[in-house]
């Protein structure tokens, strides 16, 4: 596509509910990246897929944060029995370059978990 | 990365050009300059990266003095739609793990 795409934009869920967030990104990019900025703050590296290697998780905030890509193409975040503090707008970023910091962007879900 | 300072806000009319510092005493040899811009409801948008001296594209100018403790990004003739946070990055190119802080939240008035 034209551009990185992220679904659902907006999701509202329960406290305690499980949520699946999806991320296409650019045709051909093999990074990606999942990324979760709070209200009015800067933006949290979560994790890190490049190709077929083992992802790099160490941005995860608990257990209860899973992603999973397939292949080179659609990745999942999940996140497990939500809480109020993972109210946030989770972006998902695409490179064409392994890892590095020209990283393009979508518009994001954002969560709120009442 | 390296530990960045930047204004909070900055406010600019159309027509204007808008110049943003960015603080980086503790820069490493190896490391670049990167600035991203984020429109509200939107995620961040790469606009420019730069070693030293002066880099240009279509968007902006990145100045980078000799010592590279500091950088400055230059909007040129801002219109109503460069109003956006914008935010300066220090690190390895293939840092991938982005950390913003606060940004600048540059506003442009008519």
């Amino acid at each position: 596509g034209a551009g990185v795409s992220q679904s659902p934009s907006n999701k509202v869920t329960e406290k305690g509910k499980d949520v699946e967030l999806r991320c296409d990104p650019i045709s051909g990019h093999t990074a990606l990246y999942w990324y979760r900025q709070r209200l009015g703050q800067g933006l949290e590296f979560l994790i890190y897929f490049q190709g077929n290697s083992a992802p790099d998780k160490s941005g995860l905030p608990s257990d209860r944060f899973s992603a999973e890509r397939t292949g080179e193409s659609v990745s999942t975040l999940t996140i497990q029995r939500t809480q109020q503090e993972d109210s946030a707008v989770y972006l998902c970023a695409s490179s064409l370059r392994t890892g590095g910091n020209e990283q393009f962007f979508g518009p994001g879900t954002r969560l709120t978990v009442l | 990365l390296a530990k960045t300072t930047q204004p909070i806000s900055m406010d600019s009319y159309e027509g204007q050009e808008v110049n943003i510092t960015c603080s980086h005493n503790n820069i490493a040899t190896n490391d670049y300059i990167t600035w991203y811009q984020q429109f509200p409801s939107q995620g961040p948008r790469f606009i420019i990266q730069g070693y030293k001296t002066k880099v240009t594209n279509e968007v902006a100018s990145l100045f980078i003095p000799a010592d590279r403790k500091s950088s400055t990004l230059s909007l040129p003739r801002v219109s109503l739609s460069d109003t956006a946070v914008y935010y300066c990055l220090v690190g390895l190119r293939n840092d991938y793990k982005l950390s913003f802080g606060a940004g600048t939240t540059v506003t442009v008035r008519a």
